[in-house]
């Protein structure tokens, strides 16, 4: 089956404490993106990437790393989390001129 | 540069009334149009797409878009909405050309259905 797979699912955490979330997805899509979901303000992309190796700044990229080591795995990073980065995350995946396929989100509360 | 605006942040309507939320968005290229719809706790599925041709789209759930190149708009339309159809429906776009094509949304409309 198709699918983009984010971990974890929920997680609460402290102010400063490093954190990653996990996304992998089993379509061979060469594009990725991270968003974070806010109410009022939608979906606003952190950061994306067109291939291996090749990463590049969203909208909202301050505070978050990504890597892209492998086609299939895009981590999102926090170094130092803070409260302004409680939100509901998404990563997606697609093919060229395709559409978005997304995970099912990760929740995170910063306290 | 593009932009997607969904003037309506909440929309309710009655069970088996017609629904409409709306969609204009802004660019100054080319792009293809999208609706995608979350269901609570969930990631966003795609309901329907324009890319080319018959500018009336249908999708799943029984819900249709019409593209208005004019008006730059993409309204969703359902003649008979449902309980199950209780969501936000996010308007998206997306570049025809170009290297990444980055993809837009609005801020989304929560559909209420009301028994």
């Amino acid at each position: 089956e198709a699918q983009v797979t984010q971990n974890p699912r929920y997680l609460i955490t402290v102010t400063g404490k490093k954190l990653t979330v996990t996304c992998s997805q089993n379509m061979n899509h060469e594009y990725m993106s991270w968003y974070r979901q806010d109410p009022g303000l939608g979906l606003r992309q952190i950061y994306y990437s067109m291939n291996v190796e090749v990463t590049d700044k969203g909208d909202v990229p301050e505070g978050y790393k990504v890597s892209r080591k492998e086609k299939r795995n895009f981590p999102l990073i926090l170094e130092s989390p803070s409260p302004n980065q409680t939100s509901l995350y998404f990563c997606a995946s697609r093919g060229p001129s395709q559409p978005q396929h997304f995970g099912d989100g990760t929740r995170l509360s910063i306290l | 540069a593009q932009s997607v605006t969904q003037l309506d942040s909440q929309v309710p309507v009655f069970e088996e009334a017609p629904v409409e939320l709306r969609c204009n968005y802004s660019s100054s290229v080319s792009v293809y149009l999208f609706w995608y719809v979350q269901y609570p706790n969930q990631g966003l599925q795609l309901l329907l797409k324009y890319l080319s041709g018959s500018t009336l789209v249908k999708g799943i759930n029984g819900f249709e878009a019409e593209f208005n190149k004019s008006q730059t708009s993409f309204h969703l339309r359902k003649p008979s909405v449902h309980i199950s159809d209780t969501a936000e429906y996010f308007c998206a776009v997306k570049q025809t050309s170009g290297g990444y094509q980055k993809v837009t949304f609005g801020t989304g409309t929560k559909l209420q259905v009301i028994p």
